[in-house]
């Protein structure tokens, strides 16, 4: 059984950077085809996917916040850190982690429960 | 990178049909994922590479994809169907959403 859990700070200030981590258990993020992305939620809004990274430790950006973003694995862990720098308000929302797969042609089959994230000073 | 665009909103009368459609250039040529997201709880898969569904998902849910629409079924809608709908593609090697359609079962 795949699951995956979010967590890092609910309150962040601006200019502030944000670490998440994403624990998981079910699968090993060293197997080939395997994945873990970032997706986040602004309140009300779409879903906006952020960040990938590989087994193989490649990693994806949103072409957007390409500059802000750092994606890393703990493949002994089974964790998955983003990093988004240079917090502002606008980031405020819930930063879902979810499991990437090619046996169902790269969709996100697996999500967290997701964790809600508020830049304020 | 793609843009997917979808309606706001769709109703339908339960046990009626309901269609959520996800606009993008040439999308028959890309993958299209759907997910479903009720109020406060993370997305689920519902529809993948076009038209599979994942275990657990009842067979209500179908889609297509063709030209430059891909179409997400929902047959007999029940209460419980009443959510977010999201598409979802990966455009080289960026994920892109549509905009999630709020679908109502009145």
């Amino acid at each position: 059984q795949i699951t995956l859990k979010e967590s890092g700070p609910t309150l962040v200030k601006p200019t502030q950077t944000l670490t998440l981590t994403c624990t998981f258990s079910g699968f090993s993020l060293s197997t080939s085809g395997v994945a873990v992305g970032w997706i986040r939620q602004p309140p009300g809004k779409a879903l906006e996917w952020l960040a990938l990274i590989y087994w193989d430790d490649n990693q994806r950006y949103s072409s957007s916040l390409k500059s802000r973003l750092t994606i890393t694995k703990d493949t002994s862990k089974n964790q998955v850190v983003l990093t988004v720098a240079n917090m502002d308000p606008i980031d405020t929302g819930t930063y879902y982690c979810a499991h990437r797969d090619t046996a169902v042609a790269g969709a996100f089959d697996f999500w967290g429960q997701g964790t809600l994230v508020l830049v304020s000073s | 990178s793609a843009e997917l665009a979808q309606p706001v909103s769709v109703s339908v009368a339960q046990g009626q049909t309901a269609r959520i459609p996800c606009g993008g250039n040439n999308i028959g040529s890309k993958n299209v994922h759907w997910y479903q997201q009720r109020p406060g709880q993370a997305p689920v898969l519902v529809i993948y590479k076009d038209t599979k569904r994942p275990s657990g998902i009842p067979e209500r849910f179908s889609a297509s994809n063709s030209g430059d629409t891909a179409t997400l079924t929902i047959g007999r809608a029940q209460p419980e169907d009443e959510a977010d709908y999201y598409c979802q593609v990966w455009d080289r090697i960026t994920a892109v959403f549509g905009g999630g359609t709020k679908l109502t079962v009145l």
